[in-house]
């Protein structure tokens, strides 16, 4: 699995609480995505990160923010967690840009994900 | 197990046969395609990728065609397996105003014994 671990890989918690959810990577990629998945959608992206403290919004990042202080590891915060976050959350890695047409492209590799449920 | 496939197209194929798995992508602009596997619990799996001046790539039993002219990408999967089974997407690397990566929302492969 690309040396990703996400923890918790499962978590059920209450509406209005804050969860922080991790990613660990071993492989020393600069670029670190959280995406989530839901039924009836593509994966989508919530924040990614191009190095160490600089990260940046995507498509659906209201409610969640990031924070990057080491290479390795990515956090993911549900400030006041809502059932439309219910959700499995995936983190991947990548060693180019992701989102960057360039001559050089690389797949990115994801974690194993966490689900989460807000009830 | 996962519900993120619920409602998805679905092939079914038997045990040794080949499999073609369809994709349509939506921008002309898009450079870079890539299929990925996920199986119940897990994450997407990287299988093969391709970039907009080929064609044609092969891998381990796999192949990706891509038609830039009706923007069609297809990943073929020689000699199906059991193991094989699982939901199947595409993705775009996008090009634009706002470039980023755009996955579709899979088809699911099913295996006849």
């Amino acid at each position: 699995d690309a040396g990703i671990t996400q923890s918790p890989r499962h978590k059920v918690t209450e509406t209005g609480t804050p969860v922080t959810l991790r990613c660990h990577q071993t492989e020393n990629h600069r670029y670190m995505y959280w995406y989530r998945q839901d039924p009836g959608h593509g994966l989508r992206l919530i924040h990614y990160s191009y190095g160490v403290k600089d990260t940046d919004k995507g498509e659906v990042s209201d409610g969640y923010s990031v924070s990057r202080s080491k290479t390795e590891d990515f956090l993911l915060t549900l400030e006041s967690a809502t059932s439309s976050q219910t959700s499995v959350y995936f983190c991947a890695i990548s060693e180019s840009p992701g989102t960057v047409s360039s001559s050089y492209n690389s797949p990115l590799h994801f974690g194993n994900g966490t689900r989460l449920t807000v009830t | 197990g996962e519900s993120v496939g619920l409602h998805l197209p679905t092939l079914s194929v038997q045990e040794g046969d080949n499999s073609i798995i369809n994709c349509a992508y939506s921008n002309s602009a898009s450079d870079y395609f890539i299929w990925y596997k996920q199986e119940s619990g897990k994450g997407p799996q990287f299988i093969i990728d391709i970039r907009s001046n080929m064609d044609k790539r092969q891998g381990q039993r796999v192949t990706v065609l891509l038609n830039k002219t009706v923007k069609h990408l297809s990943l073929q999967i020689a000699a199906t397996q059991p193991g094989d089974s699982a939901v199947y997407f595409c993705a775009e690397n996008f090009f634009g105003r706002d470039d980023k990566i755009i996955f579709g929302k899979g088809t699911r492969l099913h295996i006849l014994p």
